[in-house]
């Protein structure tokens, strides 16, 4: 099975900076990594795929980059509604693994 | 609008069943592979089953593997998870996400399953 490894698990932050998040797979996904948003109580959002596409509705200030093993979700100018958990999945293969989360706080 | 409802989840005890349902709405079901997923109370996210459109492709993750068989009625626009011998572990809020054909862009709201004697 392919890990997939978040980093920070948290992260305070304060409205308007500029906050990455890290993603690394324990093999090679080419460009299988795709970003989901989620806040409490509610379902996923999907956010970014694969690696760098920006699925329709999600602010531009999101962006996500890298191929490979390594991937960034970045966030440009943090807004008091981003403060929620971040996950990666990779879809290569199955199973469709996620990262564990990065849970972004306000600072 | 798409709209993915699920529902049947409740309280079962170790080694019970539960049937899960998924009903979609707002695009053409038949045109889409499915998965359900599921997040343990304050976890993270585990990806459980995936179906493709015809149900001709399926696949489960190993944890679930020959306990839980995944389904579609495509005329009723309905997905479904047969869930037995259910596990304390197996407790979990499941969604169903409308894939393409792995990248899941739409999710239900989500029903709890609570595995509990």
């Amino acid at each position: 099975d392919i890990q997939m490894t978040q980093s920070p698990s948290s992260l305070s932050a304060s409205v308007g900076d500029r906050v990455t998040i890290t993603c690394r797979a324990s093999q090679s996904i080419s460009n299988y990594l795709n970003w989901y948003q989620q806040k409490p109580g509610k379902a996923p959002n999907l956010l970014i795929y694969p690696a760098s596409s920006l699925q329709s509705g999600v602010p531009s200030r999101f962006s996500g980059s890298g191929s490979g093993t390594d991937f960034t979700l970045t966030i440009s100018s943090l807004q008091p509604e981003d403060f929620a958990t971040y996950y990666c999945q990779q879809s290569y293969s199955t199973p469709y693994t996620f990262g564990q989360g990065t849970k972004l706080e306000i600072k | 609008e798409v709209q993915l409802v699920e529902s049947g989840g409740g309280l079962v005890q170790p080694g019970g069943s539960l049937r899960l349902s998924c009903a979609a709405s707002g695009f053409t079901f038949s045109s889409y592979s499915m998965n359900w997923v599921r997040q343990a109370p304050g976890k993270g996210l585990e990806w459980v089953s995936y179906i493709s459109s015809s149900s001709s492709i399926i696949y489960y993750a190993d944890s679930v593997k020959g306990r839980f068989t995944i389904s579609r009625d495509n005329v009723k626009n309905s997905l479904y998870l047969q869930m037995n011998s259910l596990r304390d572990e197996d407790t979990a809020v499941y969604y169903c996400a409308r894939a393409t054909p792995s990248i899941m862009g739409y999710w239900g709201q989500g029903t709890l399953v609570t595995v509990s004697s």
